[in-house]
């Protein structure tokens, strides 16, 4: 069975702190991608971010960092240096090879405090 | 704007109509999701179209939901003999090519059955 579990339902932090959101993902595939997407105030989903299976490495894009490990089945998410236009809805999401289906889990609601 | 879009962007319906909504997804791309959001959760995975062919289809989703996607450009999710349970926020996500798998999500059509 495929599932995303984001533990955080809810994180509030003061502006200019770090915050990491957590991951945890099952599947039985070997090749398998996984995402993060943001969803504002609006309400438009945001890509992120993609990873595959076989790609360990970390990845740092700005203030965006993501941590892969495939030993703990966990793709976590860290905002450093958290500014108020952080404040979203973050979903991971995981597909298999073919891409045909995407699970997502339940999202961590981030309130970024002035 | 060359996003993915949506009509109608709200639709209020009684129990027992039938309802129809339209996902225009960006130009070219050939993969089409339509997903459906209730409050606090995750995007949830209806069907996945490649270019015209329906390729997947969740099992959790009954069967008053129909989609299609002619000549694999616009897609429609008509669900009749709306219940109240049906009230939610209707997603459509286009993507390209087959190892990208990035999804680029629509505005969504917030649908309420009275």
């Amino acid at each position: 069975a495929q599932k995303v579990t984001q533990a955080q339902t809810e994180i509030s932090v003061v502006e200019k702190e770090d915050v990491t959101l957590d991951c945890v993902y099952e599947t039985r595939d070997t090749t398998y991608y996984l995402f993060w997407y943001k969803q504002p105030p609006s309400g438009e989903l945001v890509f992120l971010i993609r990873r595959n299976s076989f790609d360990e490495q970390n990845e740092i894009s700005g203030r965006y960092s993501w941590n892969f490990q495939k030993s703990t089945s966990s793709f976590n998410f860290t905002i450093t240096a958290s500014q108020v236009v952080d404040s979203a809805v973050y979903f991971c999401a995981l597909t298999g090879n073919t891409g045909n289906q995407f699970y997502f889990g339940t999202g961590t609601s981030l309130t970024v405090i002035p | 704007d060359t996003g993915v879009s949506q009509d109608p962007r709200h639709k209020i319906t009684k129990r027992g109509q039938n309802v129809t909504f339209r996902c225009d997804p960006i130009s070219e791309h050939n993969r089409l999701y339509w997903y459906r959001q209730t409050l606090g959760q995750g995007p949830e995975f209806l069907t996945y179209f490649q270019n015209e062919a329906q390729l997947e289809k969740s099992r959790l989703l009954s069967d008053r939901f129909s989609a299609e996607r002619p000549k694999g450009s616009f897609s429609t999710l008509e669900i009749q003999r709306t219940e109240q349970g049906d009230s939610a926020m209707y997603l459509c996500a286009s993507g390209a090519g087959t190892h990208a798998l990035e999804q680029f999500f629509g505005p969504g059509t917030r649908l309420t059955v009275l």
